[in-house]
């Protein structure tokens, strides 16, 4: 069964500058994406990022990029410049795309990540 | 475009009690899927629907049930309510069917559920 582990639960930083949050995960699958999710204090759950696992490029989006190290299970999400608008809980996801048992296409999600961020 | 609608957003039950929450997806995504968020446990997937099917089904007891109409909406009903079942029940909408790639996932705000 795949697992996803956040081991930071939370995290605080200043406007402008960069933070780094965690994210490692389990998995005998090869073909699977991986996903960043921001969950603001309104709870809607907004995608930041996604990583096909195939690519060894990172994937980047404005401000937001991630660290993807394949043989090391690691997928960690950079947020630099940050915004007062960036606080919220960040979730990190794996979803198998390989429709095996239950887990099918479902999002595995981790614990998350409180971010603060403060001027 | 309108979002992924989810009704009613807060509600209260007594135990026993039975619930039913709605789903309304993102016009022309056909795939919904259903996540409970908790403190405890975080975010689980409850169960997926394609045209009206049932595609996945997460690790809850048979008193989690839904199902999705010819217009893509979905329900998902909840029976003899326990305290634990209290929890932000959350619907994401997808265009795509399941096992054809990548599923983006948009997500609904979520229904407040409170079990006393």
């Amino acid at each position: 069964a795949q697992t996803v582990t956040q081991s930071q639960p939370e995290m605080s930083v200043q406007e402008a500058e960069t933070v780094t949050l965690s994210c490692t995960y389990d998995t005998s699958e090869s073909n699977y994406y991986l996903f960043w999710y921001k969950q603001p204090p309104s709870r809607q759950m907004i995608l930041v990022i996604r990583q096909e696992a195939y690519k060894q490029q990172n994937a980047t989006e404005n401000r937001f990029s991630v660290n993807f190290q394949k043989a090391a299970k690691s997928f960690s999400l950079k947020i630099s410049d940050s915004q007062l608008g960036d606080t919220a809980m960040y979730f990190c996801a794996f979803m198998n795309l390989q429709a095996t048992g239950q887990a099918g296409t479902a999002l595995i999600f981790g614990k998350g990540t409180t971010l603060s961020v403060s001027s | 475009k309108a979002g992924v609608t989810q009704t009613p957003r807060y509600l209260i039950k007594t135990r026993g009690q039975q619930v039913t929450l709605s789903c309304s997806p993102i016009s022309g995504h056909r795939s919904v899927s259903w996540y409970q968020q908790t403190p405890g446990q975080g975010l689980q997937f409850l169960f997926e629907y394609f045209s009206e099917t049932q595609r996945n089904k997460g690790n809850f007891p048979g008193r989690f049930s839904g199902r999705q109409f010819s217009n893509s909406r979905s329900e998902m009903n909840v029976s003899t309510l326990e305290l634990g079942d209290s929890a932000l029940y959350l619907c994401a909408s997808s265009p795509r069917a399941p096992d054809s790639g990548a599923n983006v996932l948009t997500f609904g705000a979520g229904s407040r559920l409170t079990v006393l």
